[in-house]
């Protein structure tokens, strides 16, 4: 119901796979963010953008490529991932990059494990 | 630094009232937000509060002071669907980024 959709819902890689994360956001928003979320930690900011424009890499390994070909649709693509980046990926929306009361909307997210 | 303290985990019976506090110490304030996160599923978004006072939304309410660098989250007439972790998280001002708690997860035991 929160309009953010994400698929695959869980997956399992070995260290050499390569393979691709989706989100996709029927709200009308323009901004959109991943985060990876670990037990028992505070959600961790990976990347946002803002009209399809990357506005924020938070030293994120390069292991870890985003994409965004339009304000709908955004996808993390995974390669040679290690065993500690075993974690619940969260993709968000909101309507614009401003701050105050913007709220983001959450999809369900992809449980990765790395094997 | 930035830091935002939750408890881990709380633990309540259905019919009863909880309180999920919230502490946080940030450069600038532009707002603070709860979110509702039950196991596997988004988290969902429950209130946001700016200025000083309470918030009431139902069941759930939402407290704020500046000052003291606190809120906390007020469950009443608990159920067992509220069984979920709730996390706080903090926007610093001029920035869009939101600086997050761990999270408290809350058991709602018969």
């Amino acid at each position: 119901e929160t309009g953010v959709t994400q698929t695959p819902r869980h997956l399992v890689m070995g260290m050499t796979n390569k393979k691709s994360l989706k989100c996709e956001q029927h709200l009308g928003h323009n901004a959109m963010y991943w985060y990876k979320q670990s037990a028992k930690k505070p959600l961790e900011l990976m990347f946002v953008y803002s009209l399809e424009e990357r506005v924020e890499n938070n030293s994120v390994p390069s292991r870890f490529s985003p994409e965004c070909p339009n304000s709908s649709h955004l996808f993390l693509h995974l390669h040679t991932l290690q065993p500690e980046d075993s974690a619940l990926y969260l993709c968000a929306s909101s309507q614009d990059l401003a701050g105050g009361a913007e709220t983001q909307y959450f999809g369900p997210g992809t449980r990765l494990l790395v094997l | 630094g930035q830091n935002i303290d939750q408890p881990t985990e709380m633990t309540a019976t259905e019919g009863a009232i909880v309180q999920i506090n919230c502490t946080y110490q940030t450069s600038g304030f532009n707002g603070l937000f709860w979110y509702q996160q039950h196991a596997g599923e988004a988290p969902t978004f429950l209130s946001y509060n700016v200025l000083d006072g309470l918030e009431e939304k139902g069941r759930f309410s939402s407290f704020l002071s500046r000052s003291k660098g606190y809120s906390y989250l007020l469950l009443k007439e608990l159920q067992m669907k509220d069984s979920a972790s709730y996390l706080c998280a903090v926007r610093d001002e001029g920035n869009y980024q939101l600086i997050w708690g761990a999270g408290t997860k809350l058991i709602i035991k018969p």
